[in-house]
């Protein structure tokens, strides 16, 4: 079974600030991993994902994400925090075969402070 | 424009009485599915399938059905609606077999049971 652990449900940053989403997550076999955002009212986009290439993924928008066996973690940055960043984020796991499904986390809200 | 289209966007609904969400893709993705949102839970698979003619149960499937009777359209229905079943209401496709099982996300439903 795949779990995933995104702690707090909410992070408040400054413009222009380090933008630092947590994501842990739980799995028995190599996982794929996402990052996906939803503005206020809209559906889920993707940000990026990891498919057990390189380590260090770039997304849209500025974001990237590193994928650490040892700490089990694929947290969100990016460095320079934007107004228009504010939404809510979420991570998500699956395994790698044809019919996986996802599991997400609860959601992390991001707020940005002028 | 490709994508996935959800009837309606809103619905308030008496308890007791049936509904059919509609979900419609045009991506010509086998996998489809539907989740609900709630605040504090993140996303939650209700039901799924992996290709036309087959469905299967997510996390939390008591109340609903699903039909896929073709590629396109993956209906959702509330045979008798209940308070608890108010939520926002996520159809997504994928098109399985490749190896990145990305997830296109439509608009939403949101649905509110009195």
């Amino acid at each position: 079974a795949q779990s995933v652990t995104q702690l707090g449900s909410h992070v408040s940053v400054s413009e222009g600030a380090l933008v630092l989403l947590r994501c842990n997550y739980s799995s028995s076999v190599p996982p794929y991993l996402f990052w996906y955002v939803q503005y206020p009212n809209q559906g889920l986009q993707l940000l990026l994902k990891y498919t057990s290439a390189a380590t260090l993924v770039k997304g849209i928008n500025g974001f990237e994400a590193e994928f650490k066996k040892s700490e089990t973690s694929f947290h969100l940055t990016k460095p320079s925090a934007h107004m228009s960043d504010a939404a809510e984020y979420f991570c998500a796991v699956s395994d790698p075969g044809a019919n996986s499904k996802l599991t997400f986390g609860k959601g992390i809200t991001l707020s940005v402070r002028p | 424009i490709a994508g996935i289209t959800q009837a309606p966007t809103s619905q308030i609904l008496a308890a007791g009485r049936r509904m059919t969400l509609r979900c419609t893709q045009d991506m010509r993705h086998n996998a489809m599915y539907w989740y609900r949102q709630d605040l504090g839970l993140g996303l939650r698979l209700i039901h799924y399938s992996n290709t036309a003619g087959t469905t299967g149960k997510g996390e939390v499937p008591d109340g609903y059905s699903v039909s896929r009777a073709n590629t396109d359209d993956f209906p959702l229905t509330l045979a008798s609606a209940v308070p608890s079943q108010t939520s926002v209401y996520f159809c997504a496709s994928r098109l399985s077999g490749g190896s990145y099982n990305e997830q296109f996300f439509g608009p939403g439903t949101r649905l509110t049971v009195l």
